[in-house]
């Protein structure tokens, strides 16, 4: 079985402060785990993704998350927001076993103050 | 151009009357899957399927049906659709390596279904 909780549902920083959107996961297996960002109207597009190597990941516009398997978590963070991150953000995890589905989080909103 | 596309993009249907929301990808992805977005949910998954004639269910699998005949289309039926089923509708397609998902989902760009 695997479940994702993210933590908040939404999250409001002053531009060029740091943004943290938590995500704990939990999987019978060795999981793999990403970050997707959607803008308003728009589809989904891939932040980054765990897969077992590297346990800090850095994806695209500055994001990275950090694996933390003691703590069944994969925090997003990003050290100084921009405007244009205002999106939702989903967590993603598949067990690397046992079955082929994935499962999203509830997503979080972030928000950014100018 | 790399892509995923689904059509139509917006239905408003009547209970009942059976549909077909088409799903195509052009990059000869093994992975499709079809989800479901609602305020506050997530996305859930309705069907994926690992390769042609291979599908299983997803969590929301209830009420809708999935073929997997050729390797680039996986369309989405509704043979009696109802109220609840009201949604944005998503579909992805990725590589396949065995042994669940690890590759990035494709996403198309969402059909939005009303049903009255």
């Amino acid at each position: 079985a695997q479940s994702v909780t993210q933590l908040d549902s939404h999250v409001s920083v002053s531009e060029g402060t740091p943004v943290l959107l938590r995500c704990n996961y939990s999987s019978s297996y060795s999981p793999s785990l990403f970050w997707y960002v959607q803008h308003p109207n728009k589809g989904l597009q891939l932040l980054l993704k765990y897969t077992s190597a590297a346990t800090l990941v850095k994806g695209i516009n500055g994001f990275e998350a950090e694996f933390k398997k003691s703590e069944t978590s994969f925090h997003l963070t990003k050290p100084s927001a921009h405007m244009s991150d205002a999106a939702e953000y989903f967590c993603v995890v598949s067990s690397n076993f046992g079955n082929e589905k994935l499962t999203f989080g509830t997503g979080t909103r972030l928000t950014i103050i100018p | 151009e790399a892509q995923v596309t689904q059509n139509p993009r917006y239905l408003i249907t009547v209970t009942g009357k059976k549909l077909t929301v088409t799903c195509s990808q052009n990059m000869n992805h093994e992975y499709m899957s079809w989800y479901r977005q609602d305020p506050g949910l997530g996305l859930r998954q309705i069907y994926y399927s690992m390769n042609v004639e291979v599908t299983d269910k997803g969590d929301v699998p209830e009420g809708y049906k999935v073929s997997r005949k050729e390797k680039r289309n996986f369309p989405l039926i509704l043979e009696s659709p109802s109220p609840n089923q009201t949604s944005l509708y998503f579909c992805a397609s990725s590589l396949w390596y065995g042994g669940g998902v690890s590759d990035t989902q494709y996403f198309g760009p969402g059909t939005r279904l009303t049903v009255l």
